[in-house]
């Protein structure tokens, strides 16, 4: 069926350190990959999304990577800064419906 | 992106009546979804709102309990139905830009006493 799997469900690191969140997928025919952020009390926005003619995509410290084969895709945050704290949430659309289906979440903490 | 927002932010109603909440897009849109998202959870796809026809619910949602209405392009509604303490949830609406992106109004929490 229709599944998105994120790991890991929190994940504590050191401000400057990087940080690195993986989703896998069960549709092959999937091609769009959105990550959004949502801090506490906030509506999800979205921050960097990859499609499958690609296999890495950066803006600034984030970057997401494709592995079309192994159907997973990883956020990746660098030089992260307290205001990296959120919970972000990977998505992949499931072509059949032409919807998206969200993973659990990944409570991020940056430590100063 | 989109400026999106819905009506109300927040409201606490009791058992057994409906509330109705309100989603407001700034440009014409052809998708329109409703999201459920309960205390530190996940979203959850309640139905795509279509406009000109009735509303694609997804497994576990029914339209007696959860009623949508898309009248135009700009604007959609979603009724909560004889609510009871589990519907106390965030409710979001979003939309959908170019080609798959979507964006989130800013949500309505609900509690049901």
């Amino acid at each position: 069926g229709e599944n998105v799997e994120q790991h890991p469900s929190t994940l504590s690191v050191q401000e400057g350190d990087s940080a690195v969140i993986k989703c896998t997928y069960s549709d092959s025919a999937s091609n769009y990959f959105p990550w959004y952020k949502q801090e506490l009390g906030k509506r999800p926005q979205l921050i960097i999304d990859i499609r499958s003619n690609v296999g890495e995509k950066k803006d600034q410290r984030i970057a997401v990577t494709l592995n079309k084969t192994a159907k997973h895709f990883s956020l990746h945050i660098t030089e992260t800064q307290p205001e990296d704290s959120a919970v972000y949430f990977c998505a992949a659309i499931f072509q059949g419906a032409q919807k998206l289906v969200f993973g659990q979440g990944t409570r991020l903490t940056i430590n100063p | 992106s989109a400026v999106i927002s819905q009506k109300p932010s927040r409201d606490i109603c009791q058992r057994g009546t409906s509330l109705t909440i309100q989603c407001q897009v700034d440009s014409q849109v052809t998708m329109m979804f409703w999201y459920r998202q309960q205390p530190g959870q996940s979203l959850t796809l309640i139905a795509t709102a279509n406009q000109g026809s009735e509303a694609t619910y997804e497994s576990g949602f029914v339209i007696d309990k959860f009623p949508i209405s898309r009248p135009n392009l700009t604007f959609s509604t979603l009724t909560v139905s004889n609510m009871s303490p589990e519907d106390s949830s965030i409710y979001l609406c979003s939309v959908q830009k170019g080609s798959n992106e979507q964006y989130f109004g800013p949500g309505t929490r609900l509690t049901v006493t």
